[in-house]
């Protein structure tokens, strides 16, 4: 069975440093895709960033990226030039073929002006 | 604007009632889904339905039950709360095609059973 683990209950970052968030993941499949999502307290989940893994190149969405290490099953999101909008709850999730969505249990972030 | 909704977003009720959470989307997806998440825990996946008339059990175990009578809307229900089903309920929504079934979540609903 699949399993996501995030190592990193809590991380905190100065507000314009840049913070990597860990997620590694455990399958024996070889097609799939990974994501992040952001859930704000009291907030909306929503997608922060996604990654097929079939694909070599790296995802990037403005100030998110991901360093994607297939070989090694490492999933880590790293936010440059943070803002205090970021502070959030931080999910690693893994989609396998079966379309169900495995959760990591979480990383809080909180940003400090 | 094409979304996902939820209602309602608090849900305060006594033991023994029943109670339906409500998920719409206008989005036009075929696939929806229900998670059950506890404050600062991990998500987990409790039903999901395919398309109309389709509804499966998801991996975590619930005493809850779906419906799928049309495309934009799956209800879930709870036929006598107890406060063991005090939580956050999550509904999302996604496209058919594998390549590009991106879950998208609702606001949630946090319902408190005393």
């Amino acid at each position: 069975a699949q399993t996501v683990t995030q190592s990193q209950p809590e991380m905190s970052v100065q507000e314009a440093e840049t913070v990597t968030l860990s997620c590694t993941y455990d399958t024996s499949e070889s097609d799939y895709y990974l994501f992040w999502y952001k859930q704000p307290p009291s907030r909306q989940m929503i997608l922060v960033i996604r990654q097929e893994a079939y694909k070599q190149q790296n995802a990037t969405e403005n100030r998110f990226s991901v360093n994607f290490q297939k070989a090694a099953k490492s999933f880590s999101l790293k936010i440059s030039d943070s803002q205090l909008g970021d502070a959030a709850m931080y999910f690693c999730a893994y989609r396998s073929a079966s379309d169900k969505l495995i959760f990591g249990t979480g990383t809080r972030l909180q940003v400090f002006p | 604007e094409a979304d996902i909704y939820q209602t309602p977003r608090y849900l305060v009720i006594g033991t023994g009632k029943k109670i339906t959470l409500e998920c719409s989307q206008t989005m036009g997806h075929d696939k929806m889904y229900w998670y059950q998440q506890d404050p600062g825990m991990e998500l987990h996946l409790i039903h999901y339905s395919y398309g109309v008339n389709s509804t499966e059990k998801g991996d975590l175990s619930s005493e809850s039950t779906v419906s799928r009578i049309r495309t934009e809307h799956f209800p879930l229900t709870l036929e006598s709360a107890r406060p063991s089903h005090t939580s956050q309920y999550l509904c999302a929504s996604s496209e058919s095609h594998w390549h590009t079934d991106t879950q998208y979540f609702g606001p949630g609903t946090r319902l408190t059973v005393l």
